[in-house]
Order: structure tokens, then C-alpha cells, then sequence
């Protein structure tokens, strides 16, 4: 079956830097998300990745090795508005959308 | 603002009652969907529309029925519910690009319709 892991919870302080891990085993791989959702709000999208390395996007950074079957996403700088859960979503060999059940982090001061 | 709203944000209901979610995409997107999520699980695909058309249904319940009149709205028709339906019921849509045969869509959300099935 197809399975994507991540952290359930996490905690970091305020002005930190926090790395959360996404594992995928999917039938084929056409790209990885990241999304983050504020309780009560819409997930929003934060990156894409399709192939190796590091994409950087002020803050936030994401990272992939298709070989491993991992992604992370990074946090820099962390502040208290990024106390949300974060998504991570890989599309298959037939392009549908595979999700985790979401890392909640936690931002203490 | 993501450009996708739906409408109601909150809903409660009981089992025997009949509703309807509506979701507007301001967008111009090509495709729109209709997600579950429930607490700590993974968002669950129940219905996708490319171009008004439905391409997939994820073996959900008859007693969900997804409508779309056109691109830009896309409704869920609810009837006698269970209450494990009670969960957070969020619409998406995406522009789908081709591109050498590749298929590429990023997916952008509404803010959710929370239902509470009594």
C-alpha cells in the first residue's frame, strides 16, 4: 500500500530552527508537497519538490532524495505564527495526491 | 486569501436532515475537489471534477453527492448522514497544466466547511 509518515507532534522555541521529516513509499512519484494549515484555516501551500536537493523560500526550506523516499521540511527563525500543522503530500504514478496525517508544531516563546 | 470559499463554515445536522456545501473558486482553475479531514488523519480524495466532469470517486457512501454546474462551483449534497461523517470537509481546486506529457497542478484550498453530525 501507499504510505506517507510524519511526525504526529513537535515542539520548538521561539527564533529556533526546526526540521520536520516526511518518509513516502508510493507507487511511482511525480512530485512532494508541503502545505500548512492553521487549526481552523485552509491548508496553504508552502513548496514543491520533483527532483534531489534543497529548495529555499525565505524561512522555509524543503528538501528531497527520491532514492530515500524522504523529504524535510526546515524552518528557520521560527515564530510564534508558525505554530500550524504542516502537510506533506507526494503525487503518484497516476498523478493523485497521497497525504500524511500532518506534523503539528508547537512555537513556544 | 487563497481564492477558493465555501460556504457554510460550520454545520450541524442531524441524520435524518438533507444540506448542501458550496464551494467558488475565483481562480479561473480547471479542476475542483472535494476532501474529508479528519482528526489526525490524513485528508481523504472523495470526488474530483476536471473540466465539470467527475474523474474520481473514491468509493464514497451514496449519501454524499457531488454537483458541478461549471468550472468555478462545485457542491456537496449531504443526506442521511452517519455521525463518523462529522469531520472537517475542505474544497480545493488546480489548474491542470501538461506539459511533455506531464501533468503538473498545485492545489489551493477553502477555508473548510466543519460538520457535526448529531
Amino acid at each position: 500500500g501507499q504510505n506517507i509518515d510524519q511526525p504526529t507532534e513537535m515542539t520548538a522555541t521561539e527564533g529556533a530552527i526546526v526540521q520536520i521529516n516526511c518518509t513516502y513509499q508510493t507507487s511511482g512519484f511525480n512530485g512532494l508537497f508541503w502545505y500548512q494549515q492553521h487549526a481552523g484555516e485552509a491548508p496553504t501551500f508552502l513548496s514543491y519538490n520533483v527532483l534531489d536537493g534543497l529548495e529555499e523560500k525565505g524561512r522555509f526550506s524543503s528538501f528531497l532524495s527520491r532514492s530515500k523516499g524522504y523529504s524535510y521540511l526546515l524552518l528557520k527563525e521560527l515564530q510564534m505564527k508558525d505554530s500550524a500543522s504542516y502537510l506533506c503530500a507526494v503525487r503518484d504514478s497516476n498523478y493523485q495526491l497521497i497525504w500524511g496525517a500532518g506534523t503539528k508544531l508547537i512555537i513556544k516563546p | 486569501e487563497t481564492g477558493v470559499t465555501q460556504t457554510p463554515r460550520h454545520l450541524v445536522m442531524g441524520m435524518t436532515n438533507k444540506k448542501s456545501l458550496k464551494c467558488e473558486q475565483h481562480l479561473g482553475h480547471n479542476a475542483m475537489y472535494w476532501y474529508k479531514q479528519s482528526a489526525k488523519k490524513p485528508l481523504e480524495l472523495m470526488f474530483v471534477y476536471n473540466f465539470k466532469e467527475q474523474t474520481e470517486n473514491n468509493s464514497v457512501p451514496s449519501r454524499f453527492s457531488p454537483e458541478c454546474p461549471n468550472s468555478s462551483h462545485l457542491f456537496l449534497h449531504l443526506h442521511t448522514l452517519q455521525p463518523e461523517d462529522s469531520a472537517l470537509y475542505l474544497c480545493a481546486s488546480s489548474q491542470e497544466v501538461t506539459s511533455g506529457g506531464a501533468r503538473t497542478d498545485t492545489q489551493y484550498f477553502g477555508p473548510g466547511t466543519r460538520l457535526t453530525v448529531l
